[in-house]
């Protein structure tokens, strides 16, 4: 059974870079056609896709957050992360990490993690 | 980038009754790559149906998906107490970025 879990700090301030990891456990993240995919979610709001890298290490970004975004892999740990940068009150939500095999939906995600933005 | 809007915002239903809920896209989805996920308060959100009409794994066969181009359906024969919960399609299929509808809440009446 594949699970996935976000860690990272629960407040950054405004300006700053947000940073987080996903742990994967039950599968590898350099294994298979997977896609290994960021997404938050604002309080009472819908579902942003932030964006993806590819288990061979190609990454693909959502174009609104693209100039403050950068996904890596560490296939030692297996895990992967998210920074994003210049952060401002609007990128307060809950972060998920999230898992797309193929050309398939997201069929494994994380409990996701709330990224509180403030002074 | 394909917008997908869905409707309504709310549904307001009553346990046994058929839920109906829309999902339009600005634009053809290709293959008809398009996800229902249900999500409850405090948990992820939970794959539903994909490629428009398949279900997942281990979803009941009250949830049934259809549609494709740009309308799409989702279709709760019977509402159980704890399919009360939002409802988010998503597009798979095009370029990125992949995109979310807004979201449809189905409330006990």
């Amino acid at each position: 059974q594949v699970q996935l879990q976000e860690s990272g700090p629960g407040l950054v301030k405004p300006s700053e870079t947000l940073s987080l990891t996903c742990t994967v456990s039950g599968g590898s993240v350099s294994s298979g056609s997977y896609y290994w995919s960021w997404i938050r979610q604002p309080p009472g709001k819908g579902l942003e896709w932030i964006g993806y890298i590819y288990y061979s290490g190609s990454t693909n970004y959502n174009p609104s957050l693209k100039s403050r975004v950068t996904i890596s892999v560490d296939t030692s740990k297996n895990q992967f992360s998210l920074k994003l940068s210049s952060v401002t009150a609007a990128d307060t939500a809950v972060y998920y990490c999230a898992r797309a095999p193929g050309d398939l939906p997201f069929d494994y995600w994380g409990q996701g993690t709330l990224v509180t933005v403030s002074s | 980038e394909i917008v997908l809007t869905q409707s309504p915002a709310t549904l307001s239903l009553s346990p046994g009754e058929r839920a109906t809920l829309s999902c339009g896209a600005s634009q053809s989805v290709s293959s008809s790559y398009l996800a229902w996920y249900q999500q409850k308060p405090g948990l992820a959100p939970r794959l539903l149906i994909y490629d428009a009409s398949s279900r997942a794994t281990g979803i009941p066969d009250r949830f049934s998906g259809s549609g494709s181009g740009t309308d799409f359906t989702l279709t709760i024969s019977r509402l159980e107490p704890e399919d009360f919960a939002v409802y988010y399609c998503q597009q798979y299929g095009s370029s990125p970025p992949l995109t979310f509808g807004g979201g449809t809440k189905v409330e006990i009446k």
